[in-house]
């Protein structure tokens, strides 16, 4: 059984400050990890597939960094807004990469105006 | 719209009754997955598609659940003699061929949310 935590479960930011948080999972037979943005009443959105260790990759305001020797990737949020409000899940593939995502239960991020 | 789309968005059921869900992918991904994710709680895998062939289940689907793609298409889930335990989010995601180097980048329907009554 892969094990994925997330840390911390939720948290709450004020607007126009950064934040960052965790996922962490095994370090052995990567391929991939996901992260999803997932707001109430939406789709899961893809944010990120991080695929090499030392990755880090950006989008706008978001990014995110992989060390996959130690088993964590960070996501960070520079000069958050209300719009950033929502559910973040990262998600592992091991192995050849076929196979379903395993997720861990997500760090539910709320803005304050 | 090319996304994933699924119907219905939500379902009330009475205990015991069966339920059907679909999932309609973007149309030139052959890999399909569903997951359910109930409170507090990430997504859990339980099963997933390449074409028409169901190639993997996960523990959680019970003999309650059956899945299927008969055209590698489309795909239903179906819940018989539901459970009030059943009451959860279902998610479909599909995806391109992990050949093509796209590291399994799964794309999500909205999800459909079952309440069990």
């Amino acid at each position: 059984i892969l094990n994925v935590e997330q840390s911390p479960q939720s948290l709450h930011v004020q607007e126009g400050d950064s934040t960052n948080f965790t996922c962490s999972f095994p370090s052995s037979n990567f391929y991939a990890l996901h992260w999803y943005r997932w707001e109430t009443a939406k789709s899961p959105e893809a944010l990120f597939v991080m695929t090499l260790n030392g990755d880090e990759k950006k989008k706008g305001r978001i990014s995110a960094t992989l060390n996959t020797k130690e088993g964590y990737s960070y996501l960070y949020i520079k000069g958050s807004q209300p719009e950033d409000s929502a559910t973040y899940l990262c998600a592992f593939i091991a192995g050849g990469g076929a196979d379903g995502l395993t997720f861990g239960k997500g760090t539910h991020l709320i803005i304050q105006p | 719209d090319t996304g994933v789309s699924q119907d219905p968005r939500h379902k009330i059921t009475k205990r015991g009754q069966n339920v059907t869900f679909r999932c309609d992918p973007i149309s030139e991904h052959n890999r399909l997955y569903w997951y359910r994710q109930t409170l507090g709680q990430g997504p859990e895998f339980l099963t997933y598609f390449q074409n028409e062939a169901q190639l993997e289940k996960s523990r959680l689907l019970s003999d309650r659940f059956s899945a299927e793609r008969p055209k590698g298409s489309f795909s239903t889930l179906e819940i018989q003699r539901t459970e009030q335990g059943d009451s959860a989010m279902y998610l479909c995601a599909s995806s391109l061929p992990v050949a093509g180097g796209h590291y399994n980048e799964q794309f999500f329907g909205p999800g459909t949310r079952l309440t069990v009554l």
